[in-house]
């Protein structure tokens, strides 16, 4: 079955730098959606691309999806404090039925003040 | 307008007890999504249902666990004679329709002692 992967597993940057996260998935998708998590809390959606659209622009997050490579990537610019918390990809699949989605593991990122 | 809503927030279950999570999508929404994470992990797709209706239940185990969601009232998932390795975070999510952003309640703790 299709499994997104993230890349780094964790990632510790300073405030005010870029954080980039990578995500990989395996077989044709309708979208790929980033989402948050704090520790202990619900997922949060950030941004929703679009298999035919290349970049997606949302405040400080910028994503790109290259579907040839079939990976995604979630940059963070200017990062705070409060950007800390687990990133997850998250596809549909589009063999197996579109309406599930299929997370990958998640990048754990701490942004240290 | 109220996000999706699940209670109990968190449930403490002995094993073979019952444990019963619900769910209540935004408002508007028909299309009920589970998820469950275990510690350290991503998601992982349970159930997809609408109203009355159980639409893909690939993801759910064979025995024990059940969901609906009835025509009046909020979705229910059931889990019975729940042993240790059910511990986990539960999520609902609702859609509008297929194909379209989930968005995500808050999550059910659940701990088997």
């Amino acid at each position: 079955s299709q499994q997104g992967e993230e890349d780094p597993q964790a990632l510790s940057i300073q405030e005010g730098e870029n954080a980039t996260m990578n995500c990989s998935y395996k077989t044709s998708i309708n979208n790929l959606q980033w989402y948050r998590q704090n520790s202990g809390r619900g997922l949060v959606h950030l941004i929703l691309i679009r298999s035919n659209e290349r970049e997606k622009h949302s405040g400080r997050l910028r994503v790109t999806l290259d579907t040839s490579k079939k990976s995604s990537s979630l940059l963070i610019t200017a990062s705070r404090a409060a950007d800390t918390a687990s990133y997850f990809c998250a596809t549909d699949d589009l063999l197996q039925g579109a309406q599930k989605l299929v997370f990958g593991q998640g990048t754990r990122l701490t942004i240290n003040p | 307008n109220a996000g999706v809503m699940q209670n109990p927030r968190h449930l403490v279950r002995r094993r073979g007890q019952e444990a019963r999570l619900r769910c209540s999508p935004m408002k508007g929404h028909s299309h009920v999504y589970w998820y469950r994470q275990l510690p350290e992990e991503g998601l992982k797709f349970m159930v997809y249902l609408q109203k009355e209706n159980i639409i893909d239940e690939s993801g759910m185990p064979k025995e024990r666990f059940s969901a609906e969601f009835p025509k009046e009232g909020p979705s229910i998932l059931r889990i019975q004679q729940v042993v240790r390795g059910d511990s986990a975070a539960y999520f609902c999510a609702s859609s509008p329709q297929g194909r379209e952003t989930q968005y995500f309640g808050p999550g059910t703790r659940l701990l088997v002692l």
